[in-house]
């Protein structure tokens, strides 16, 4: 069974970078045809869409956020990671990760999400 | 980026009443759509994408319709653990949530 597991800190400085690890379990992430994605949810803005990377590594984000962010892979863990820097209240958020996947050209939406993690920004 | 609307905010139904959720586009994304519906304390789940298929496991009762800027989300007949919040997502360009519609007890 598929599983993905939020880590990083609950709590960051203004200004500072948010670190954000996803475990996968159950899955290798260079499979075709997946990819992984960043989700963030708050009062204010709703679900919001942070960035995805492809198995092949090839990572596209938010134009919003694309400035602060860099999604990478680490297949030797199994794992993908998010780094968002310049941190401010405006970021405080419950992040999530989540898979997708894209077969013959059919993007079939995030079928798996992790269980969130809550991110507050704050000195 | 493309914006996404859904109404109405809140949608008050009886359990076994049929519920009908609209979606918005402000621009043509084809048939790139996803619905996913949110309990509280939970992370959101897939219900259908391609605007009408739906996901591994969603119950008949859920159907999606539309294409170009207009979607639908139906639940023919309400059960009690459907009582939720339900977003609209695009995947045409880049992707885009809409606000949310809750479905609650009437």
């Amino acid at each position: 069974q598929l599983q993905l597991q939020e880590s990083g800190p609950g709590l960051v400085r203004p200004s500072e970078t948010l670190p954000l690890i996803c475990t996968v379990s159950g899955a290798s992430i260079n499979t075709s045809p997946y990819y992984w994605g960043w989700i963030r949810q708050s009062p204010e803005k709703g679900l919001e869409w942070i960035g995805v990377i492809y198995y092949s590594g090839d990572a596209y984000y938010s134009p919003s956020l694309k400035s602060r962010v860099i999604i990478s892979l680490d297949t030797s863990k199994n794992q993908f990671s998010l780094k968002l820097n310049s941190m401010t209240a405006a970021d405080t958020a419950v992040y999530y990760c989540a898979r997708g996947s894209k077969q013959q050209g059919v993007d079939n939406g995030f079928d798996f999400w992790g269980q969130g993690t809550m991110v507050t920004v704050s000195s | 980026e493309i914006v996404m609307t859904q109404s109405p905010a809140t949608l008050s139904v009886s359990p076994g009443e049929r519920a009908t959720l609209s979606c918005r586009a402000d621009q043509s994304i084809s048939s790139n759509l996803a619905w996913y519906q949110q309990k509280p304390g939970q992370a959101p789940r897939l219900l259908i994408y391609g605007a009408s298929t739906r996901a591994t496991g969603i119950p008949a009762r859920f159907s999606g319709s539309g294409s170009g800027t207009e979607f639908t989300l139906t639940i023919s007949s309400l059960q009690s653990e459907d009582f939720a919040v339900y977003y609209c997502q695009q995947y045409n360009t880049w992707r885009t949530f809409g606000p949310g519609t809750k479905v609650d007890v009437k």
